[in-house]
């Protein structure tokens, strides 16, 4: 196992269109979450799953974010009508449920709206 | 207020030097409390982790809680350049609530050789 990846590493959009980056966590995490994290600042929580149950979502997430986890394996998340403000590094981690010192982040996508 | 402040730096100190790194927070239901290292455009890797009050070392790293004062510290021993990164702490709620993390704003450590 090699651990949480992410893809794209980097993005560059145009604002006003949709992006979707996508995370493979750790095979045996039941857990996945997704975090914003702009320059200067800590991760931010934007949502979790457990297995393919979307169980929470922050109200950083406006109605242009969407993700998915079918089948309870990868996750995708979508952003739509990209802004500038948009920009930011996407977080993905994975953990088993219950463990909450069990976070192993991915490398992140960089999102760059120009 | 911030639930978790932390003072972002720089913090720059000589190869060798004892690193002190620190945290406040103002949610008494923090009861998990974690030390991210972040290098450049990576994700962050967790380093140290305790429950509720007390000390934790491992190697040259120690980590203190102090929940009567909402403070904690990660203390670094003979630092090394390799130690360069942004320092994030991090902290979750009573079980059942310990899936989110709420993270301070990270230190920016450089050690100098």
């Amino acid at each position: 196992d090699t651990g949480v990846s992410q893809n794209p590493r980097h993005k560059i959009t145009k604002r006003g269109q949709n992006v979707t980056f996508r995370c493979d966590p750790i095979s045996e995490h039941n857990r996945l979450y997704w975090y914003r994290q702009t320059l200067g600042q800590g991760p931010e929580f934007l949502t979790y799953f457990q297995n393919e149950a979307q169980l929470e979502k922050s109200r950083l997430l406006s109605d242009r974010f969407s993700a998915e986890r079918p089948k309870g394996s990868f996750s995708t998340l979508e952003i739509q009508r990209t802004e500038q403000g948009d920009s930011a590094m996407y977080l993905c981690a994975s953990s088993l449920v219950g463990y909450a010192y069990g976070y192993t982040f991915g490398s992140g996508t960089r999102l760059t709206v120009v | 207020q911030k639930e978790v402040e932390q003072d972002p730096g720089p913090l720059s100190v000589p190869e060798g030097a004892i690193v002190s790194l620190n945290c406040t927070y103002s949610n008494s239901a923090f009861q998990y409390f974690m030390w991210y290292r972040q290098y450049s455009r990576k994700g962050p890797e967790l380093l140290m982790y305790t429950y509720s009050s007390g000390n934790k070392e491992d190697g040259r790293f120690t980590a203190q809680v102090d929940k009567s004062s909402k403070y904690i510290s990660l203390f670094i021993r003979d630092s090394q350049p390799s130690d360069s990164a942004t320092y994030l702490c991090a902290m979750s709620g009573r079980r059942g609530s310990n899936y989110k993390l709420t993270f301070g704003k990270g230190t920016l450590l450089t050690v100098n050789p």
